[in-house]
């Protein structure tokens, strides 16, 4: 398996531009999250999904975030509008189940100008 | 919600010297404790973890201990080479069955 696959790698866009980070979690693995990390605040998590299930959001900053899981190989976070703030790496990780070892992709680095 | 402090935020030691990271938490629920090593410009990587009804596990250079009395797990390092520099993390699992992180330790091994 080739791990979990992230895209962009890099993504720059201006303050108030839509933006949509995408995930690809390993096959098999029931539990995918998104984590966010910035020197301030470290790795936080996002949001995570079961069996392509929201299942706790509480990590979501605010509602110009949004994440979906249409199916058990593809996840998306979506940023609208972006602010320089959002500025971060962005992390998606997959698990075979709940407190199991996370398989973490490459992250996404987002600039927000 | 679980707290997590991990220590110390940077260590510098010798090539060949050894490295002790701690991790405190407060979920007394927590059951799981693993440690993450992040290199830089990719994500976390699972080094070692260890369940709680054990108290010390081993895997080469590398061993966690566990004290789910005091509530605290360390990552030792032995015989450290230039490769082990990178960020670590703890992320113990808490009644919430999530992990959450620590705030990492830079580890720097000086040639």
């Amino acid at each position: 398996d080739a791990g979990v696959i992230q895209s962009p790698r890099h993504e720059v866009t201006e303050m108030g531009q839509e933006v949509t980070l995408r995930c690809k979690p390993i096959s098999g693995h029931d539990y995918l999250f998104w984590y966010r990390q910035t020197m301030m605040r470290g790795l936080e998590l996002l949001i995570y999904f079961n069996n392509n299930v929201p299942i706790d959001d509480s990590g979501m900053p605010e509602d110009r975030f949004s994440a979906k899981m249409p199916n058990a190989s593809f996840s998306t976070l979506k940023i609208q509008p972006s602010e320089p703030r959002d500025s971060a790496v962005y992390f998606c990780a997959s698990s075979l189940g709940a407190g199991e070892k996370l398989f973490f992709g490459s992250g996404t680095q987002l600039s927000v100008l | 919600g679980e707290n997590v402090e991990q220590h110390p935020s940077t260590l510098s030691v010798q090539e060949g010297d050894s490295a002790v990271i701690k991790c405190t938490y407060s979920d007394s629920a927590s059951n799981y404790f693993p440690w993450y090593k992040q290199e830089l410009g990719k994500g976390p990587q699972l080094i070692i973890d260890i369940r709680s009804n054990v108290g010390e596990k081993k895997d080469q250079r590398i061993a966690v201990t566990l004290n789910k009395t005091a509530k605290h797990f360390s990552l030792h390092i032995t015989e450290t080479q230039p490769e082990d520099s990178a960020v670590y993390f703890c992320a113990p699992q808490g009644s919430a069955r999530q992990l959450t992180f620590g705030s990492g330790t830079q580890l720097t091994v000086l040639p």
